[in-house]
């Protein structure tokens, strides 16, 4: 069964540099999503990504993030300037219809320090 | 704002019982879905009910919706150690935002 993947798995960072998290979203899929998970408790929408724009953000999801799918299969989520906040878990996630159930990835856990 | 809420926080059953988290919302929906997440992995997506939809099957899973009451509840049956893990309702709220709960910890005692 496809499957959405992300990479690294863990990725280590100190304060202030950028980071780049990556996804392969399921191929034929449309509808791309990125959310974090802090220390295991809610899971916080963080974009939307439809026809190579964003369509929806939250409030998390400020000029410090931005997204990008540049090559038609890799989806791409970039923190600046990363902050110690910024430690979670990232997932992504992609679905073929919009409202449709998501498939997510297994994450990347983010440590900042 | 906040959508989803699941109730209750943790729950703690016996192998073979039958598991029932609540899951309420705020605001009018296209469809709510409940999710499943193992310790340190990926949301797994469980099943889907449309907002004209009131009870829906899945294997061994049983969803209702009332709008009327904005609220969602999920029934697994003949619980097995396998079904340990935290579950997550999710609505769309006519956007392409889909907002998750703070979920349900399932714990299946043998």
């Amino acid at each position: 069964e496809p499957e959405v993947t992300q990479t690294p798995s863990h990725q280590v960072t100190q304060m202030g540099q950028e980071v780049i998290l990556r996804c392969v979203p399921i191929s034929n899929h449309l509808y791309f999503y990125w959310y974090r998970q802090i220390l295991g408790q809610k899971v916080e929408f963080l974009v939307s990504f439809y026809n190579n724009e964003i369509s929806e953000k939250s409030e998390i999801f400020d000029d410090q993030f931005s997204v990008e799918r540049p090559d038609g299969s890799n989806f791409t989520l970039k923190i600046r300037s990363t902050k110690l906040e910024d430690s979670a878990m990232y997932f992504c996630a992609s679905s073929l219809v919009r409202g449709d159930g998501l498939h997510f990835g297994n994450g990347t856990r983010l440590t900042v320090t | 704002s906040q959508q989803g809420e699941e109730d209750p926080q943790a729950l703690s059953i016996q192998e073979g019982e039958n598991a029932t988290m609540n899951c309420s919302y705020k605001t009018s929906i296209n469809n709510l879905q409940w999710y499943r997440q193992n310790s340190g992995r990926g949301l797994v997506h469980l099943i889907l009910i449309r907002s004209n939809e009131r009870e829906k099957h899945s294997g061994r899973l049983r969803v209702t919706l009332d709008t009327s009451k904005k609220s969602s509840s999920l029934l697994i049956t003949a619980s097995r150690a396998a079904d340990t893990a935290s579950y997550f309702c999710a609505t769309d709220p006519r956007d392409d935002k889909i907002i998750f709960g703070k979920g349900t910890r399932l714990h299946i005692l043998p």
